[in-house]
Protein backbone atom coordinates (compact mmCIF):
# COMPACT_ATOMS: atom_id res chain seq x y z
CA UNK A 1 0.00 0.00 0.00
CA UNK A 2 2.11 2.68 -1.39
CA UNK A 3 0.73 6.07 0.68
CA UNK A 4 2.80 8.32 -0.48
CA UNK A 5 2.91 8.36 -4.46
CA UNK A 6 5.14 10.35 -7.25
CA UNK A 7 3.63 8.85 -10.22
CA UNK A 8 6.21 10.82 -12.51
CA UNK A 9 9.61 8.32 -12.70
CA UNK A 10 11.39 11.35 -14.43
CA UNK A 11 11.10 14.73 -15.36
CA UNK A 12 13.11 17.08 -18.34
CA UNK A 13 13.44 20.96 -17.66
CA UNK A 14 15.30 23.47 -19.34
CA UNK A 15 17.64 25.52 -17.43
CA UNK A 16 16.15 28.64 -16.28
CA UNK A 17 12.80 27.50 -16.27
CA UNK A 18 10.06 26.40 -13.74
CA UNK A 19 10.52 22.43 -12.39
CA UNK A 20 7.32 21.17 -10.86
CA UNK A 21 7.45 17.82 -8.77
CA UNK A 22 3.71 15.84 -7.77
CA UNK A 23 3.21 14.22 -4.52
CA UNK A 24 0.06 12.80 -3.78
CA UNK A 25 -0.98 10.92 -0.31
CA UNK A 26 -3.88 8.63 0.91
CA UNK A 27 -3.13 8.64 4.46
CA UNK A 28 -5.58 11.70 6.05
CA UNK A 29 -3.06 11.58 9.20
CA UNK A 30 0.08 12.49 7.63
CA UNK A 31 0.47 16.47 9.16
CA UNK A 32 3.51 17.65 7.52
CA UNK A 33 5.75 17.11 3.97
CA UNK A 34 9.26 17.11 3.42
CA UNK A 35 11.16 17.07 0.07
CA UNK A 36 14.33 15.52 0.06
CA UNK A 37 16.94 15.76 -2.56
CA UNK A 38 19.34 12.54 -3.51
CA UNK A 39 22.22 12.90 -5.42
CA UNK A 40 23.98 9.64 -5.91
CA UNK A 41 26.18 7.72 -3.93
CA UNK A 42 25.00 10.11 -0.74
CA UNK A 43 22.37 10.40 1.51
CA UNK A 44 18.92 12.47 1.21
CA UNK A 45 19.68 16.20 1.75
CA UNK A 46 16.63 17.96 3.52
CA UNK A 47 15.40 20.52 0.81
CA UNK A 48 12.03 22.22 2.18
CA UNK A 49 8.82 21.01 4.35
CA UNK A 50 5.51 22.05 5.31
CA UNK A 51 3.16 21.42 7.92
CA UNK A 52 -0.66 20.65 7.60
CA UNK A 53 -1.65 23.89 8.57
CA UNK A 54 -0.13 26.06 6.01
CA UNK A 55 -0.97 25.66 2.20
CA UNK A 56 2.63 27.20 0.81
CA UNK A 57 6.23 27.67 2.16
CA UNK A 58 9.01 29.37 0.48
CA UNK A 59 12.49 29.17 0.54
CA UNK A 60 14.63 30.69 -2.33
CA UNK A 61 14.09 29.28 -5.74
CA UNK A 62 12.13 26.55 -3.67
CA UNK A 63 8.04 26.83 -2.68
CA UNK A 64 5.69 23.80 -1.47
CA UNK A 65 2.25 23.73 -1.84
CA UNK A 66 0.52 22.03 -0.44
CA UNK A 67 -3.95 21.21 -0.69
CA UNK A 68 -5.38 19.05 1.96
CA UNK A 69 -8.60 18.76 0.00
CA UNK A 70 -7.04 16.88 -3.03
CA UNK A 71 -4.00 15.25 -0.96
CA UNK A 72 -1.79 16.73 -2.91
CA UNK A 73 1.67 18.72 -2.54
CA UNK A 74 4.08 19.74 -5.37
CA UNK A 75 7.62 21.40 -5.38
CA UNK A 76 8.29 24.37 -7.34
CA UNK A 77 11.47 25.25 -8.53
CA UNK A 78 12.58 28.56 -9.75
CA UNK A 79 14.65 28.85 -11.86
CA UNK A 80 15.55 25.76 -12.42
CA UNK A 81 19.97 25.17 -12.40
CA UNK A 82 21.92 22.23 -14.06
CA UNK A 83 23.16 21.53 -9.98
CA UNK A 84 19.29 20.93 -9.52
CA UNK A 85 19.58 17.43 -11.36
CA UNK A 86 18.69 14.72 -8.48
CA UNK A 87 16.51 12.63 -7.60
CA UNK A 88 13.67 14.02 -5.03
CA UNK A 89 11.57 12.45 -2.84
CA UNK A 90 8.45 13.36 -1.08
CA UNK A 91 8.17 11.96 2.46
CA UNK A 92 5.30 12.63 4.96
CA UNK A 93 4.65 12.37 8.40
CA UNK A 94 2.08 11.70 10.97
CA UNK A 95 1.67 12.29 14.78
CA UNK A 96 -0.43 9.48 15.49
CA UNK A 97 2.37 6.78 14.59
CA UNK A 98 4.19 8.24 17.91
CA UNK A 99 7.24 9.33 16.74
CA UNK A 100 7.76 12.37 14.62
CA UNK A 101 10.53 10.92 12.73
CA UNK A 102 8.92 7.60 11.27
CA UNK A 103 8.95 9.69 7.76
CA UNK A 104 6.91 7.58 4.83
CA UNK A 105 8.16 8.06 1.27
CA UNK A 106 7.61 8.58 -2.13
CA UNK A 107 9.22 6.62 -4.86
CA UNK A 108 11.46 9.75 -6.09
CA UNK A 109 11.09 11.43 -9.47
CA UNK A 110 14.68 12.03 -11.37
CA UNK A 111 15.14 15.72 -12.26
CA UNK A 112 17.29 16.69 -14.84
CA UNK A 113 17.93 20.15 -16.09
CA UNK A 114 19.20 20.23 -19.11
CA UNK A 115 21.32 23.56 -20.82
CA UNK B 1 30.49 20.13 12.49
CA UNK B 2 30.26 16.41 11.53
CA UNK B 3 27.03 15.26 9.83
CA UNK B 4 25.96 11.71 9.95
CA UNK B 5 28.44 8.98 9.58
CA UNK B 6 28.06 5.57 8.52
CA UNK B 7 29.84 3.25 8.56
CA UNK B 8 31.02 0.84 6.41
CA UNK B 9 30.05 2.11 3.14
CA UNK B 10 29.77 -0.76 1.11
CA UNK B 11 29.55 -4.67 2.39
CA UNK B 12 29.05 -7.85 0.46
CA UNK B 13 27.80 -10.62 2.95
CA UNK B 14 26.27 -14.21 1.81
CA UNK B 15 22.87 -15.75 2.54
CA UNK B 16 22.53 -16.94 6.18
CA UNK B 17 25.01 -14.55 7.52
CA UNK B 18 24.81 -11.68 10.03
CA UNK B 19 25.51 -7.96 9.21
CA UNK B 20 26.37 -5.40 11.82
CA UNK B 21 25.90 -1.56 10.35
CA UNK B 22 27.23 1.70 12.66
CA UNK B 23 25.82 5.24 12.75
CA UNK B 24 26.83 8.27 14.34
CA UNK B 25 24.61 11.03 14.51
CA UNK B 26 25.13 14.62 14.32
CA UNK B 27 26.84 16.11 17.66
CA UNK B 28 23.93 16.73 20.04
CA UNK B 29 20.78 14.99 18.20
CA UNK B 30 19.73 12.29 20.53
CA UNK B 31 17.63 10.19 18.24
CA UNK B 32 18.55 7.98 15.39
CA UNK B 33 16.70 6.20 12.85
CA UNK B 34 17.14 3.42 10.30
CA UNK B 35 15.89 3.43 7.05
CA UNK B 36 16.14 0.40 4.04
CA UNK B 37 16.16 1.88 0.28
CA UNK B 38 16.03 -0.80 -2.14
CA UNK B 39 16.93 0.27 -5.97
CA UNK B 40 13.89 2.33 -7.31
CA UNK B 41 11.88 2.43 -4.44
CA UNK B 42 12.25 5.28 -1.39
CA UNK B 43 13.84 4.95 2.01
CA UNK B 44 11.44 2.63 4.13
CA UNK B 45 11.61 3.40 7.74
CA UNK B 46 13.07 0.53 9.88
CA UNK B 47 13.68 1.97 13.67
CA UNK B 48 13.82 4.85 15.53
CA UNK B 49 15.73 4.86 19.20
CA UNK B 50 15.76 7.56 21.51
CA UNK B 51 17.65 7.76 24.41
CA UNK B 52 18.76 4.06 24.18
CA UNK B 53 15.08 2.75 23.93
CA UNK B 54 13.24 1.93 20.67
CA UNK B 55 10.59 4.23 19.58
CA UNK B 56 9.49 3.29 16.75
CA UNK B 57 9.04 0.11 14.38
CA UNK B 58 8.59 -0.19 10.96
CA UNK B 59 7.31 -3.61 8.78
CA UNK B 60 10.77 -5.21 8.99
CA UNK B 61 11.16 -9.15 10.97
CA UNK B 62 12.85 -9.87 13.97
CA UNK B 63 15.91 -10.15 12.07
CA UNK B 64 16.25 -6.39 12.20
CA UNK B 65 17.35 -5.30 15.65
CA UNK B 66 19.52 -2.46 16.52
CA UNK B 67 20.42 -0.40 19.29
CA UNK B 68 22.15 2.44 20.70
CA UNK B 69 24.73 3.88 22.78
CA UNK B 70 25.08 6.21 25.55
CA UNK B 71 26.75 8.68 23.17
CA UNK B 72 23.96 8.50 21.05
CA UNK B 73 25.22 6.19 18.21
CA UNK B 74 23.55 3.18 16.87
CA UNK B 75 24.50 -0.15 15.49
CA UNK B 76 21.58 -2.06 13.22
CA UNK B 77 22.00 -6.30 13.58
CA UNK B 78 20.63 -8.20 10.46
CA UNK B 79 20.45 -11.56 11.12
CA UNK B 80 20.09 -14.67 8.18
CA UNK B 81 20.79 -12.41 5.55
CA UNK B 82 18.41 -13.14 2.47
CA UNK B 83 19.18 -11.80 -1.17
CA UNK B 84 16.12 -9.52 -0.52
CA UNK B 85 17.96 -7.41 2.11
CA UNK B 86 20.54 -6.34 -0.47
CA UNK B 87 19.85 -2.72 -0.27
CA UNK B 88 21.23 0.94 0.67
CA UNK B 89 20.88 1.25 4.67
CA UNK B 90 20.37 4.67 6.00
CA UNK B 91 21.09 6.24 9.11
CA UNK B 92 19.38 9.59 10.26
CA UNK B 93 19.31 11.93 13.05
CA UNK B 94 17.26 14.92 14.38
CA UNK B 95 17.30 16.67 17.63
CA UNK B 96 14.99 14.24 19.15
CA UNK B 97 12.31 12.47 18.12
CA UNK B 98 9.57 15.05 18.39
CA UNK B 99 11.24 15.98 14.92
CA UNK B 100 10.37 15.35 11.60
CA UNK B 101 13.70 16.78 9.94
CA UNK B 102 16.10 14.27 9.39
CA UNK B 103 19.66 14.37 8.44
CA UNK B 104 20.84 11.41 6.46
CA UNK B 105 24.09 10.00 6.52
CA UNK B 106 25.24 8.44 3.26
CA UNK B 107 24.18 5.01 3.77
CA UNK B 108 25.78 1.84 3.59
CA UNK B 109 25.37 -0.43 0.65
CA UNK B 110 24.61 -3.93 1.02
CA UNK B 111 25.25 -6.79 -1.22
CA UNK B 112 23.91 -10.52 -0.18
CA UNK B 113 25.12 -12.99 -2.56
Amino acid sequence: DQQVKQNSPSLSVQEGRISILNCDYTNSMFDYFLWYKKYPAEGPTFLISISSIKDKNEDGRFTVFLNKSAKHLSLHIVPSQPGDSAVYFCAASAKNTGTASKLTFGTGTRLQVTL
Amino acid sequence: DAGVTQSPTHLIKTRGQHVTLRCSPISGHKSVSWYQQVLGQGPQFIFQYYEKEERGRGNFPDRFSARQFPNYSSELNVNALLLGDSALYLCASSVDRRHEKLFFGSGTQLSVL
